[in-house]
This record gives structure tokens, sequence and C-alpha cells, in this order.
């Protein structure tokens, strides 16, 4: 059974770093693509960036870019989504997945990790 | 603003039918596969169709999709309460090169 288990809620302060785990299992980790979702408070869904950890290639949405840093370690079959200086607006529910390529396209996410809060205040 | 637009509630009695549309372009929907995702209150969200129709194991057939052009549609029968819920489309962008989601719609069973 594929399985994402990510890190617990974390609550910090502006201008504080953070980093947040999801470990991957039942499945091949170095062969599906790993994405991050952020889901701010009675909001939508946004992709914020992928990983490959087979290569660690990787790849930020436009909004994303420079805004947070996403890594891999194959060996621990974990990934990672970092702020080096959070913001009160990343208070927000962060999910892990799986994402499935067809054809060269990532075409639909198929698995997701059950989220982590990150809340941000004063 | 969601690069793919669905419309923010629909509602049905128990038993009953609905659909929840989703718009995009020929830069999304038009030229790649649709998805759908059920988020129940305080969960993460749960795949529901992939491929436009198809459904993963262990998703009752009560659930379908459709994709025509530039739009999908998400199709409910046999409505329970257990279905209400946030439903989201997917797809990839080609233009903005990444996976986009649809700005989600709540579906209340009456």
């Amino acid at each position: 059974e594929v399985q994402l288990v990510q890190s617990g809620a974390e609550v910090k302060k502006p201008g504080e770093s953070l980093k947040i785990s999801c470990k991957g299992s039942g499945y091949i980790f170095t062969s599906y693509w790993i994405g991050w979702v952020r889901q701010m408070p009675g909001k939508g869904l946004e992709l914020m960036g992928t990983i490959y950890p087979g290569d660690s290639d990787t790849r930020y949405s436009p909004s994303f870019q420079g805004q947070v840093t996403i890594s891999a370690d194959k060996s621990i079959t974990t990934a990672y989504l970092e702020w080096s200086s959070l913001k009160a607006s990343d208070t927000a529910m962060y999910y892990c997945v799986r994402i499935r390529v067809v054809r060269g396209v990532m075409s639909w996410v198929e698995s997701w990790g059950q989220g982590t809060l990150v809340t941000v205040s004063s | 603003q969601s690069v793919l637009t669905q419309p923010p509630s629909v509602s049905a009695a128990p038993g009953q039918k609905v659909t929840i549309s989703c718009s995009g372009s020929s830069s999304n929907i038009g030229n790649n596969y649709v998805s759908w995702y059920q988020q129940l209150p305080g969960t993460a969200p749960k795949f529901l169709i992939y491929d436009n129709d198809k459904r993963p194991s262990g998703i009752p057939d009560r659930f379908s999709g459709s994709k025509s052009g530039t739009s999908a549609t998400l199709g409910i029968t046999g409505l329970q309460t257990g279905d209400e819920a946030d439903y989201y489309c997917g797809t990839w962008d080609s233009s903005l090169s990444v996976v986009v989601f649809g700005g989600g719609t709540k579906l209340t069973v009456l």
C-alpha cells in the first residue's frame, strides 16, 4: 500500500525558518514525482512544486519560485518542503502528493499525505 | 482566480443525481487528462477519477467522469449524506507547465 506520512503540525513566528517532511513507503520512491500542495484556510488546492527523487529534478510553479525549497533524500525515502523566512500568509495546510506521469506529462495526483498544518503568527 | 472554473456550490436531495462542471481551455483540459478529487470536511483530498473517466480501485460506480472539448463533468448518482464534500477538478496546463486545480465545488445533500 502506498503511504505518504507527513511530519506534525507546526506553530512558528514570522521570520523563522521551517522544514516539513513527507516519508514515502509501499512503492519505489525514486520512480515517482512527489509534489507539495498548499491549501490556505477555506481555499482551494495549489501545486507549489515537484521533485523526482531519482535524480532530484525539481520544478516550481511560477507563484512559488523563490519562496520555498523542495528537496528529497532518497536514502530515507523522504521529501521536504522548506521556508527560510516564514510570513503570516504562509499559514496553510500543506499536502505531500504522488503524481502520475503519463506520456511525459504530469497527469494526476494519485496519492495524498495526511497534511501538515503550518501556522505562522506573532 | 483558478485556471479551471467550477461552480462554487451545488445541491441535491438524497438518492438524486448531481453534476459538477469544470471549464478550462485548450492549454489544459482541451489537450490533457482530467482528474477529480473529493475532500470531506477536515480531511485530505481523495483521488476519485483519472484519465477523464476512470475510477481508481475502491471508488464506487456512483461516481463518473466525462470530458468534451475544454470542459469536464463529474457525475454522482444515488446521493448520500456522506457525499457532502468539496470536489476539485485537476489537469496539466501546458502553458504554465504545472498541474492546476479548479476552485472547488461544495456539494450539499439536502
